[in-house]
């Protein structure tokens, strides 16, 4: 299965400031995905980032606030904007693959 | 929408069968049932998935109601290593792929 290297793995960031999450993956992959985790939940998708397209969003979540890029079919970054702590959470990328999805290990971002 | 219900927690001896079910009424006719688990601090790993039919691997057993309303995920010989949080998962067709709708997974405590 391939290997998902995300950075930072943790970060402690200010109210107001933005944090730009890495997502590096050591094959080819068509899609890629973007989780939350907040404390003590499930996984939610924030958006699907398919390479040479604009990224798709779920309910609830905007481009302005998460804008994706995705400039080749390796690499994918997520930008948390203007950061409160509400958006203190793990956010995690992860890839399609033939059998199934693999996960990184997420990055666990606290805002104060 | 979560499209699936797990019981919050469940305990189990080691050395024993650990049983996880899961509801999913609303399942359509194409859309597969995925089993991952996430231990403390890591991204979720891929456990087993199906569509209709029963299956195994060297990890699990997946056993899929003839209604396909339900599931059971089974770990043979749990052991402490299997403490984990279980999560169901719905894969959904959408109009660009495939993604993964999380449910609320279960903590599954082994115990010596």
């Amino acid at each position: 299965s391939a290997v998902i290297s995300q950075k930072p793995s943790r970060d402690i960031c200010q109210r107001g400031t933005s944090l730009t999450i890495q997502c590096q993956v050591d094959s080819q992959v068509t899609m890629m995905f973007w989780y939350r985790q907040q404390p003590g939940q499930s996984l939610t998708l924030i958006a699907t980032a398919n390479q040479g397209s604009e990224a798709t969003y779920e309910s609830g979540f905007v481009i302005d606030k998460f804008p994706i890029s995705r400039p080749n079919l390796t690499f994918s970054t997520l930008t948390v904007s203007n950061m409160s702590p509400e958006d203190s959470s793990i956010y995690l990328c992860s890839v399609a693959q033939t059998y199934g999805y693999t996960f990184g290990s997420g990055t666990r971002l606290t805002v104060v | 929408d979560a499209k699936t219900t797990q019981p919050p927690s469940m305990d189990c001896a080691e050395g024993r069968a650990a049983n996880l079910p899961c509801n999913h009424s609303t399942i359509s006719g194409n859309e597969y049932v995925y089993w991952y688990r996430q231990i403390h601090s890591q991204g979720p790993q891929y456990i087993i998935h199906g569509l209709k039919n029963n299956e195994t691997n060297e990890m699990a057993s997946l056993i899929i109601t003839e209604d396909r309303k339900s599931s059971t995920l089974i770990l043979p010989h749990a052991t402490l290593r299997d403490t984990a949080v279980y999560y169901c998962i719905v894969r959904v067709a959408v109009e660009y792929g495939n993604k993964l709708v999380f449910g609320a997974g279960t903590i599954l405590r082994v115990k010596s």
